[in-house]
């Protein structure tokens, strides 16, 4: 079965500040990653999506890189923002036709 | 809409009783995702469907849990005799097209039913 992890569990920045969230999985059979942004009590709001034939997705600040070999993605974003504080989860499309999500990210953008 | 809808929003009931959570996926959208989601944690998965069938709902817990998409479209999340356990908040999500089929396969949630089971 996959495993999902992502790191850190919280991540706490001032604003301004370019951060990395990284997540892993344990087995690279996959058809995708998607990275996903969840305010509280809000449903998720899809932010990158790539295909396990692509190694990156860029969206204006956002930055997703997928090495499949290794079982790593990275989320980069730049210059943070106060409105950027949210949870952050990193999800995989198994060939087996399951998405299996992280625990997710929370992330904190001090102004 | 333009996007993934649930319904209701919060649903509280008591311990046995039956709930139905409704889901209205994105119009033309062939593929629709049930999801658990307990505080704290990520998305577990439930159900998926490619058009009114079922292609895979290994991740219903028990045979309280069941679910339908008659016509292809609007989905319902059926659970008997609930339990405590189950709160959660139930997400639903649709895509394009099916999992193995990139770039459709991109998957877009809707807000989520709060459920509590007192």
């Amino acid at each position: 079965k996959q495993e999902v992890t992502q790191i850190p569990a919280a991540l706490s920045v001032p604003e301004g500040e370019n951060l990395v969230l990284n997540c892993s999985f344990t087995d690279s059979a996959i058809y995708n990653l998607q990275w996903f942004r969840q305010d509280p009590g809000k449903g998720l709001t899809s932010l990158l999506l790539i295909q396990s034939s692509q190694r990156e997705q860029t969206s204006g600040r956002l930055n997703a890189s997928l090495d499949k070999s290794s079982g790593r993605s990275t989320l980069y974003i730049a210059a943070s923002q106060p409105g950027d504080s949210a949870t952050y989860l990193c999800a995989v499309t198994s060939t087996g036709n399951q998405f299996y999500f992280g625990t997710g990210t929370s992330l904190t953008v001090i102004p | 809409g333009a996007g993934v809808s649930q319904t209701p929003s919060n649903k509280v009931t008591e311990k046995g009783k039956y709930v139905e959570l409704r889901c209205d996926p994105i119009s033309g959208h062939t593929a629709l995702y049930w999801y658990r989601q307990s505080l704290g944690q990520g998305p577990e998965f439930l159900i998926y469907f490619q058009g009114t069938g079922a292609a895979d709902d290994s991740g219903l817990p028990n045979d309280r849990f069941f679910a339908v998409r008659p016509e292809g479209s609007v989905s319902t999340l059926k659970i008997q005799r609930t339990e405590r356990g189950d709160s959660a908040v139930y997400l639903c999500a649709s895509s394009l097209g099916p999992l193995n089929r990139g770039p459709s396969n991109e998957q877009f949630f809707g807000p989520g039913t709060r459920l509590t089971v007192l």
